[in-house]
């Protein structure tokens, strides 16, 4: 069993959706828990860092954890054709120290 | 401020020949990792340096792969001899330490033929 569960997808969604992304994870010890943006042929950026459990939101971006289900998601509202990416979930046991990524999901958003 | 540097961008080499990449973090980050991201999948952490320091090497392949980044600064990779399994996109990524954020670079996508 992997430590970290992405569905790869792919995921194509009309533009103006509401896409969900998840993650699940084995170990509970793990306390940081981010979501990176990853477009063809670049490295992967941060997008949503959240510490422990609860949501946290940017713009149209919602990161939510639920530590009791080692269960994490990743919300996108009025979805956008740019947003069209691969996302990655990641968590570690300290901050930025050893990222453990999942498959990432490959998303299409269709004008 | 510039971002993670990266080359060269792409390589196609034949299987049992060597190969090398470099990077070159963001100014003032001590930490530098090396991460390996097989087509359809997430990166996996190869490498951590502190510094000039190794801190995790637990999933280098050391019989093949080694790294070096001895003036705390640029980094090399390098794979001898290179299998058909190693073709992958290699990233580079470095932090302050400070922040939570790793900051990655564009990658070296190596193709094992």
């Amino acid at each position: 069993q992997k430590e970290v569960e992405q569905d790869p997808g792919p995921l194509s969604v009309p533009e103006g959706a509401i896409v969900s992304l998840n993650c699940t994870y084995s170990n509970s010890a793990f306390q940081y828990f981010m979501w990176y943006r990853q477009y063809s042929r670049k490295g992967p950026e941060l997008l949503m860092y959240t510490y422990s459990s609860g949501n946290k939101e940017d713009g149209r971006f919602t990161a939510q954890v639920d530590k009791s289900s080692k269960y994490i998601s990743l919300f996108i509202r009025d979805s956008q054709p740019s947003d069209s990416a691969t996302y990655l979930c990641a968590m570690s046991l300290q901050g930025a120290q050893k990222l453990v990524f999942g498959q990432g999901t490959r998303l299409t958003i269709n004008p | 401020e510039a971002g993670v540097a990266q080359s060269p961008r792409y390589k196609i080499i034949e299987k049992r020949q060597s190969v090398a990449f470099w990077c070159n973090p963001i100014s003032g980050h001590a930490t530098l990792y090396w991460y390996q991201q097989i087509l359809g999948q997430g990166p996996k952490l190869l490498i951590q340096f502190q510094n000039n320091g190794v801190v995790d090497d637990s999933q280098l392949p050391k019989d093949r792969f080694s790294a070096e980044r001895l003036k705390g600064v640029d980094s090399t990779l390098k794979i001898q001899p290179a299998k058909l399994e190693d073709s992958a996109v290699y990233l580079c990524a470095s932090t302050s330490g400070v922040s939570y954020e790793q900051y990655f670079g564009p990658g070296t996508r190596l193709t094992v033929t």
